[in-house]
């Protein structure tokens, strides 16, 4: 498969607990996103990537939130002291950023986080 | 602050109707819209538009553009009941390309055999 992928793709985790989520992107994609999406909402911005360096976190990235992706390839998301309002599912995106075109970001099937 | 709206927030049709789904979008500095389709799993790419008046096509599904009044509309026809999914409207409002989406809400479309 070809496509984006994320790794858990369901984790249920404890108030307090830290979790770390995984994304591998397109293999040619040097742009990575990541987003959140809660019920009913569509995706929000959270962090995202050119190759290795972090372009923009969102305000919506608290301290406790921290991205990394280390050698330009897969990323890493890592939520610390998860709070119930953590809840939520988390799509990696990426794409293929080339000057003067367009190109459009392909989703992952997402990892869906709940915290009891 | 940019933002995406979409309307209806959920439509119920039968099958072989033809559905019109609405986006409007206020941004700075606006680059493409794109259409979604999200099932029980990750959003997946419908269309990406950067032109206003050019109709992009693809089997029963078209949208178009129109950058003067800020909106874009994704048409179905002749709905099946695999059409069922949320439909999602997002700009790019970065103007320098490959930048994070903004999304709307979506349109959860509902078609019942």
């Amino acid at each position: 498969d070809t496509g984006v992928s994320q790794d858990p793709r369901h984790k249920i985790t404890k108030r307090g607990q830290n979790v770390t989520f995984r994304c591998d992107p397109i293999s040619e994609h040097n742009r990575l996103y990541w987003y959140r999406q809660t019920l009913g909402q569509g995706p929000e911005f959270l962090t995202y990537f050119q190759n290795e360096a972090q372009l923009e976190k969102s305000r919506l990235l608290s301290d406790r939130f921290s991205a990394e992706r280390p050698k330009g390839s897969f990323s890493t998301l890592e939520i610390q002291r998860t709070e119930q309002g953590d809840s939520a599912m988390y799509l990696c995106a990426s794409s293929l950023a080339r000057a003067s075109s367009y190109n459009e970001q392909f989703f992952g099937p997402g990892t869906r986080l709940t915290v009891l | 602050e940019d933002k995406v709206v979409q309307s209806p927030l959920s439509l119920v049709v039968h099958e072989g109707d033809t559905v019109t789904l609405n986006c409007s979008y206020e941004v700075t500095n606006f680059r493409s819209l794109l259409w979604y389709k999200q099932e029980k799993k990750a959003p997946t790419f419908l269309f990406m538009l950067t032109s206003s008046g050019i109709e992009k096509k693809s089997g029963r599904l078209s949208s178009i553009l129109d950058k003067k009044e800020l909106f874009s509309i994704l048409n179905i026809t002749a709905t099946q009941t695999g059409d069922s999914a949320v439909y999602l409207c997002a700009v790019e409002a970065r103007g320098s390309g490959n930048t994070p989406l903004v999304f709307g809400k979506g349109t959860r479309l509902s078609v019942i055999a």
